[in-house]
């Protein structure tokens, strides 16, 4: 069994301020995990994943996450918010060669202040 | 640019009518989800396949709902009779699942379901 839990619904933060948006998950095999943003009426796009190489990866737009085993967390995170940055974003978890076994977080809003 | 579509971008109709979603997956993948995204439930898978066949329908409501891939650039999600509690956003989703692992899913921009 897997799950993904996405500490908080909602963040806030003024533009140029560092971003953090926290996910943890569980899974009884090695998985991959992949950070996702929705912004309004359009679907979800991948903004990086990991699948057990690099345990700090990089993505696009300035975000990036660190993949820490010993505290089953997969953090995303950006130094300096920018007002486009502002949607809904996703941590997913997958089981490796098993591409049905995505299960999503319940998901963060993300709101960037002037 | 390769990306998934879906149509009707939009869908209003009333209770008890039949809907059909399209989705055409980019060319080349060789898996198709179908989510269902509302406020208070979030992404719920519906159905998935793999090279054209279903492989797990279990998150769909099987008295209502079918989701078919007549072929490889066609995936449909029909609901019969419609009812409004199914008022939600319908994605579609492709991608290329390999032996070492699940790559990345291509989202549709969905279909907007209002059921009155």
């Amino acid at each position: 069994a897997q799950s993904v839990t996405q500490l908080d619904s909602h963040v806030s933060v003024s533009e140029g301020t560092p971003v953090l948006l926290r996910c943890n998950y569980s899974s009884s095999y090695s998985p991959s995990l992949f950070w996702y943003v929705q912004h309004p009426n359009k679907g979800l796009q991948l903004l990086l994943k990991y699948t057990s190489a690099a345990t700090l990866v990089k993505g696009i737009n300035g975000f990036e996450a660190e993949f820490k085993k010993s505290e089953t967390s997969f953090h995303l995170t950006k130094p300096s918010a920018h007002m486009s940055d502002a949607a809904e974003y996703f941590c997913v978890v997958s089981r490796n060669n098993a591409g049905n076994m995505l299960t999503f977080g319940g998901g963060t809003r993300l709101m960037v202040k002037p | 640019d390769a990306r998934v579509t879906q149509t009707p971008r939009h869908k209003v109709t009333e209770m008890g009518q039949e809907v059909t979603m399209r989705c055409q997956p980019i060319l080349g993948h060789n898996t198709v989800f179908w989510y269902r995204q509302t406020m208070m439930q979030g992404l719920e898978l519906l159905a998935y396949f793999r090279n054209r066949a279903p492989l797990d329908d279990s998150g769909m409501p099987k008295d209502r709902f079918s989701a078919e891939m007549p072929d490889a650039t066609l995936a449909t999600l029909k609901i019969q009779p419609s009812e409004p509690r199914d008022s939600a956003v319908y994605f579609c989703a492709s991608g290329l699942v390999r032996r070492e692992g699940t790559g990345e899913l291509f989202f549709g921009e969905g279909s907007r379901l209002t059921v009155l």
